[in-house]
């Protein structure tokens, strides 16, 4: 079992807002990164740390932190925002890393 | 273009073994803590193994249970996995990752990943 928990799935309509959470005790000590999957693709990431964008990745992705969750948001969703969203951090322990189980996000 | 590139996937049976490299390229490896992450069909991300700049310090996930060593050649900047005792679970695609950390700060993030190499334990 993940110490991470995200919700499995999560639906948007085109150009709303959608808010994609992660739970776990770690997380009221570390801050979570967020990564985007396609299908077929491997990983990339989309936010880090307070709220970090690496280049590349629009503004309408954003990162934020309450106590023992993480979201990421994405305001105005596009279609090419259908994808897996996965939160990674430090685990209990901190010696290692653990990410959450995945929210499969649906643009409709 | 900072770049990483697996090899050495492939099918192997059970209680087999397999080396995978991660060859990294446009950025100063030997700077970096780098690491290994798996998925298997269907599933999601699962952290496998780290190591530090100079190889002295390692990490594994619990399931690893001393089958994999991390490792890694700072002049030839690859990183490498040797898995030994596979079992069918062990199938999934191996990834690996460069870490960059904000440590005092406790942010750390994965980035860039590389495409990936399949590994399938079948008999």
């Amino acid at each position: 079992s993940s110490e991470l928990t995200q919700d499995p799935a999560v639906s948007v309509a085109l150009g709303q807002t959608v808010r994609i959470t992660c739970q776990g005790d770690s997380l009221r000590t570390y801050y979570a990164s967020w990564y985007q999957q396609k299908p077929g693709q491997a990983p990339i990431l989309v936010v880090y740390g307070k709220n970090n964008r690496p280049s590349g990745i629009p503004g309408r992705f954003t990162g934020s932190n309450s106590g023992n969750t993480a979201s990421l948001s994405i305001t105005g969703a596009q279609a090419q925002d259908e994808a897996d969203y996965y939160c990674n951090s430090r685990d209990s322990s901190g010696d290692h890393w653990v990410f959450g189980g995945g929210t499969k996000l649906t643009v409709l | 273009e900072e770049r990483l590139v697996e090899s050495g996937g492939g099918v192997v049976r059970p209680g087999g073994s397999l080396r995978l490299s991660c060859a990294a390229s446009g950025f100063s490896f030997d700077n970096y803590v780098m690491t290994w992450v798996r998925q298997g069909p269907g599933k999601g991300l699962e952290w496998v193994s780290d190591i530090n700049w100079n190889g002295d310090s390692r990490g594994y996930a619990d399931f690893v249970q001393g089958r994999f060593t991390i490792s890694r050649d700072n002049a030839k900047n690859s990183l490498y996995l040797q898995m030994n005792n596979l079992r069918p679970e062990d199938t999934a695609f191996y990834y690996c990752a460069r870490v960059r950390q904000i440590a005092a700060d406790g942010i750390w993030w994965f980035d860039p990943w590389g495409q990936g190499t399949l590994v399938t334990v079948s008999s």
